[in-house]
């Protein structure tokens, strides 16, 4: 079935240096990927999205690279600072167009 | 700010109650989701609605029910409760209901005793 995971639970990394939250997806047909942001006791907040015509796209010190080839999406986080302590989810859409969600990656910023 | 308002923020019922939560959407945007999140867990959807029909039905409870309005808001209805629905339940909403990004509420912890 479809499906998308994560490759490691918690990721620590040091204040200031960047971190490279990974996914992989296992529906080929998927044109649509979503990353997002959740902190404790919030709801998840939008961080950056790209469509599968697209193998990379960047933000405000973010970056989400996509490789069809692989299955493989990731998330990379550019000077990590303590606001960037959270869970963070991948998603990807499935057959019939809804989000399926990732279990999860939990960062910790080390000052 | 989301746009996305859940109310109320907490809730507090007994087993075997029914409880009722509440969400508007995002000015605009025409679909609404309901997720379930238990601790330290990810995000099970339940159910979205786009334009006041269902759409899409993911792991939602026979339990469970939920409707959108003619205004767009939606509710989500929660009855004979059990201990392990004890969740956080968030609404998103999103302007056409696929393929694209969810706005998300800052969610109903909802706590079952």
């Amino acid at each position: 079935g479809e499906s998308v995971g994560l490759h490691l639970p918690t990721l620590s990394v040091q204040e200031g240096d960047n971190s490279i939250i990974n996914c992989a997806y296992s529906n080929s047909a998927s044109d649509y990927f979503i990353w997002y942001k959740q902190e404790s006791g919030k709801g998840p907040q939008f961080i950056i999205d790209i469509r599968s015509n697209m193998d990379k796209r960047q933000g405000q010190r973010v970056t989400v690279l996509l490789n069809k080839t692989v299955k493989h999406l990731s998330l990379q986080i550019a000077a990590t600072q303590p606001g960037d302590s959270a869970v963070y989810f991948c998603a990807e859409t499935g057959s019939n167009y809804q989000l399926i969600w990732g279990a999860g990656t939990k960062l910790i910023i080390k000052p | 700010d989301s746009g996305v308002t859940q109310t109320p923020k907490h809730l507090i019922t007994a087993t075997g109650q029914r409880v009722t939560l509440r969400c508007s959407p995002r000015s605009g945007d025409l679909s609404v989701y309901w997720y379930q999140q238990s601790l330290d867990q990810g995000l099970q959807f339940l159910i979205q609605y786009y334009n006041g029909e269902e759409r899409a039905k993911g792991n939602i409870l026979e339990r469970f029910s939920a409707q959108q309005f003619p205004d767009l808001h939606s509710e989500l209805n929660l009855s004979s409760l059990e201990l392990g629905d004890s969740a956080l339940y968030f609404c998103a909403s999103s302007v056409q209901g696929a393929n694209e990004k969810l706005f998300f509420g800052s969610g109903t912890q909802l706590s079952v005793l």
